[in-house]
Formats: C-alpha cells, structure tokens, sequence
C-alpha cells in the first residue's frame, strides 16, 4: 500500500535562508506532485515529476524526484514572505496519495 | 484564460439528504480529478476520470458516485449525507499534453447540519 511521508511538518524560517522539503514514498509509484495551499484556498500545483532524475524549477522553488530512493526533494532558495504556505506532496500508483503536508512560516 | 469551475461554491445540507457537486474543466482537458479536504486535514483523493472512464479510485465512499459526461464536465453525487462529510471538495483537471499539470477548481464547501 502506498504511504507518503513528509517533513518536516511545521518550518519556520529567516527570510533570505535556504531550506528543504523531503517527501518519501514507500512503493513504486508513476507521478509526484507538489502542491502550495494558502489558509482557506484551494490547491495550486507546482510541480509534477515523472521520471527518476527529473529536476524542475520555478522561481525560488526547485523540485527533484530520485525514484530508486523513492524520495522526492523541493529545495527554496533565499526564502522571502510571500512562500510562506502549507506545501504537500503526494505520489500516485492506481489512487494519488498526499503527505501531511509542511506548514511554512517565513519571517520577515 | 478559462479556469476549472466548479459549482456551487458553498452548500448547505442536512444529515441523510443528498448532493450533487459539478466541476467544468478547462478545455482540451481529459482528465478530472475529485477531492476532499476536512477542516486542518491533508486532501484525500476521492476519485479521476480520464476521457469518461474512471481510472483512479480513492477513499471515495460507497455513498457518494461520480461520473464523467461527454461534454466532459464532471458530476459527484453524495447521498446519505453524514455530518463527516462536511468539507471542501476540490476538482481539478488535467491532461498528457500539459504533463499531467492539475489546475485546481475554487472548491465546494459542503456543510451538513
């Protein structure tokens, strides 16, 4: 059965400093989403992954998938206010599974 | 650029009634994708359909059923109605051709009493 696990799940940080999200899965799985959700939003996709090796950028936001490790990163590069979100990952083999999620606080 | 609608934005129900949430995707798009979001919960996958058939299936209830019209816009009916349904429910489309990027609907809030 396909487990998703994040962390962490609450980050606070200095505006300016560099941090990463880690997201293990437990079997195979085809896709890897991240997601960004603002309190009371709904979700905006970031980012999908498909193969091992893939690396995508957007922004101060970078995602990485290693699907030997079954580890998938998302790297923020010189944090500033406006990242601070609650971010999820999630795996799909036949259903799409989500993390707990990584509540981010950025401070100013 | 059109967005995934979804409709209506807030419902209110009572225990053992039913409901019926509509979500249009964005053109072009084959594939729609239904969720559940408890108040500070994680997202929960309910269920997709790609091109009129189901493909994957989630924790959606035995109460609740979706379908995919020809048109493409999707339907989900709940019925039985329990006050643990209470959320948001969140559609979103997608398709091969745009790497299988979900765009994300508004969301219905579903409350029941």
């Amino acid at each position: 059965e396909l487990k998703v696990e994040q962390n962490p799940l609450f980050l606070s940080m200095q505006e300016g400093k560099n941090y990463t999200i880690y997201c293990n899965y437990s079997t195979t799985s085809d896709r890897l989403y991240w997601y960004r959700q603002d309190p009371g939003k709904s979700l905006e996709s970031l980012f999908v992954l498909l193969s091992n090796g893939a690396v995508k950028q957007e922004g101060r936001l970078m995602a990485s998938l290693d699907t030997k490790a079954r580890l998938s990163t998302l790297h923020i590069t010189a944090a500033v206010h406006d990242l601070s979100a609650t971010y999820f990952c999630a795996a799909r083999d036949d259903k799409i599974i989500f993390g707990k999620g990584t509540r981010l606080h950025i401070l100013p | 650029a059109a967005g995934v609608i979804q409709s209506p934005r807030h419902l209110i129900k009572e225990k053992r009634e039913t409901a019926t949430l509509k979500c249009y995707p964005i053109p072009r798009h084959d594939t729609v994708y239904w969720y559940q979001q408890g108040p500070g919960q994680d997202p929960q996958f309910l269920i997709s359909f790609y091109e009129k058939m189901q493909s994957d299936k989630g924790s959606i209830p035995d109460r609740f059923s979706a379908q995919q019209f020809s048109d493409y816009h999707s339907e989900l009916n709940m019925s039985s109605l329990e006050l643990g349904d209470s959320a948001l429910y969140f559609c979103a489309s997608s398709s091969r051709d745009i790497g299988y990027e979900q765009y994300f609907g508004p969301g219905t809030r579903l409350t029941v009493t």
